[in-house]
């Protein structure tokens, strides 16, 4: 199946600082969505982005298909954007299963 | 609009026993998920419905796991004689398919199962 390499495993950033999380994806995908685990476990949906790029706020996120990989950029952090971030792909069919990444752990320092 | 809904929050069951857990979509959302998540990992895919119709099972579904949308709209998830392995939070997700096109998955808070 699809593999999802997420980098860096770990983050850590002063309030205020600017960050980049990247993912690579080892087959052509239709579905690419990037995700956020609060402390409490909560998953939310940042962004649905299988090319192009968005922006959110502070976040945006960009996504170069061919060269089969993913850009989440956090700026501005600040405390409350601490948790887990995942991507997930899907590779077959529309909305069939995505397949996540092992998530990038961001702590944002007050 | 009040999100994926998911009970119970928690469970504590004894080895052996059997246990449901409910999941209540985005009431427009006609595709429903159940994903498994260990400790500092990813969720990982179980199964999906269209509707009412189950469109596909992970391996990691043993038959002891079945799930059921008998309605097209909640869904239900059952472990039958559960054992430790299988304690993990279990979260169900849901997203509007219109004309075969993806579309963003929400998640609810998910039932936690620990099996002592």
């Amino acid at each position: 199946g699809i593999q999802v390499e997420q980098s860096p495993p770990d983050l850590i950033l002063q309030e205020g600082a600017n960050s980049t999380l990247r993912c690579n994806f080892s087959d052509s995908v239709n579905n690419l969505q990037w995700f956020h685990q609060n402390p409490w476990g909560q998953l939310i949906n940042l962004f649905y982005i299988p090319s192009g790029t968005k922006q959110n706020g502070r976040l945006s996120a960009t996504t170069v298909a061919t060269e089969r990989y993913s850009l989440l950029y956090i700026s501005s952090s600040q405390t409350t954007d601490s948790g887990v971030y995942f991507c997930a792909v899907g590779s077959t069919g529309a909305n069939s299963k995505l397949t996540f990444g092992k998530g990038i752990t961001l702590s944002v320092r007050p | 609009d009040t999100g994926v809904s998911q009970n119970p929050r928690h469970k504590i069951t004894k080895r052996g026993q059997n246990v449901t857990f409910r999941c209540d979509p985005i009431s427009e959302h006609n595709r429903l998920y159940w994903y498994r998540q260990t400790l500092g990992q990813g969720p990982e895919f179980l199964t999906y419905f269209q509707n009412e119709a189950q469109l596909e099972k992970s391996r990691l579904l043993s038959d002891r796991f079945s799930a059921e949308r008998p309605k097209g709209s909640f869904s239900t998830l059952e472990i039958q004689r559960t054992e430790q392995g299988d304690s993990a939070m279990y979260l169900c997700a849901s997203s509007l398919d219109v004309a075969a096109h993806n579309s963003p998955l929400h998640f609810g808070n998910g039932t936690r199962l620990t099996v002592t």
